[in-house]
């Protein structure tokens, strides 16, 4: 299986900061990745997919980047409502898999 | 729009099977793979496989293999994942996930069904 190493796997930031979270592969997914964002009780919402396309709806602040084993996703400006925990997904092959996850806490 | 609604929460003990249904609404069932994630308490999300709900086929991740048995209705529009032998440590949060639009990714999920595995 194709491992997915997150990090960091928490960060504390202020409101307007510029946060980076990425995800290593353990092998090539060309750009068969995706990042959710979820909050405590909540199903997670897919934020980016293909690694670099927003998906519909969500804020431009947020960006995807990346191909083969190395990916980022970029929030620009920290906003309220962005405190969350982010995870990478994998779809290349099976099983499918997640990064561990980047909680995202208030500075 | 796009809905997809899961059973409630349940409670089981060790050695029993739980059954968790998902029932999709607002695009065409037949059309498109359902995927379960499950997440633990405090935990990350883990992918259990999918079934391909026209055809019945099924692809699971290698770890529930022979636990796990995910099946669908299609004159409900209704997946359902079960899972045997039920230990304490499949306590966790159990969620369908559709992937509707072009993305290769889930893009709709269930509210996700709580399921207790405890004596």
């Amino acid at each position: 299986a194709i491992q997915m190493t997150q990090s960091p796997s928490s960060l504390s930031a202020s409101v307007g900061d510029r946060v980076t979270i990425t995800c290593r592969a353990s092998q090539g997914i060309r750009i068969d990745l995706g990042w959710y964002q979820q909050k405590p009780g909540k199903a997670p919402k897919l934020l980016i997919y293909a690694a670099s396309s927003l998906q519909s709806g969500v804020p431009s602040r947020f960006s995807g980047s990346g191909s083969g084993t190395d990916f980022t996703l970029t929030i620009s400006s920290l906003q309220p409502e962005d405190f969350a925990t982010y995870y990478c997904l994998q779809h290349y092959n099976y099983p499918w898999t997640f990064g561990q996850g980047t909680k995202v806490e208030i500075k | 729009q796009v809905q997809l609604v899961q059973s409630g929460a349940e409670v089981k003990k060790p050695g029993a099977s739980v059954k968790v249904s998902c029932k999709a609404s607002g695009y065409t069932f037949t059309g498109y793979n359902m995927h379960w994630v499950r997440q633990a308490p405090g935990q990350g999300l883990e992918w259990m496989g999918w079934i391909n709900p026209n055809s019945g086929g099924t692809n699971y991740a290698q770890k529930f293999q022979g636990r796990v048995t995910m099946t669908r209705d299609t004159s409900i529009s209704t997946a359902y994942m079960e899972l045997s032998r039920l230990r304490s440590d499949d306590t966790a949060v159990y969620y369908c996930a559709s992937s509707i639009a072009v993305t290769g990714q889930c893009d709709y999920w269930g509210q996700g069904t709580l399921v207790t595995v405890s004596s």
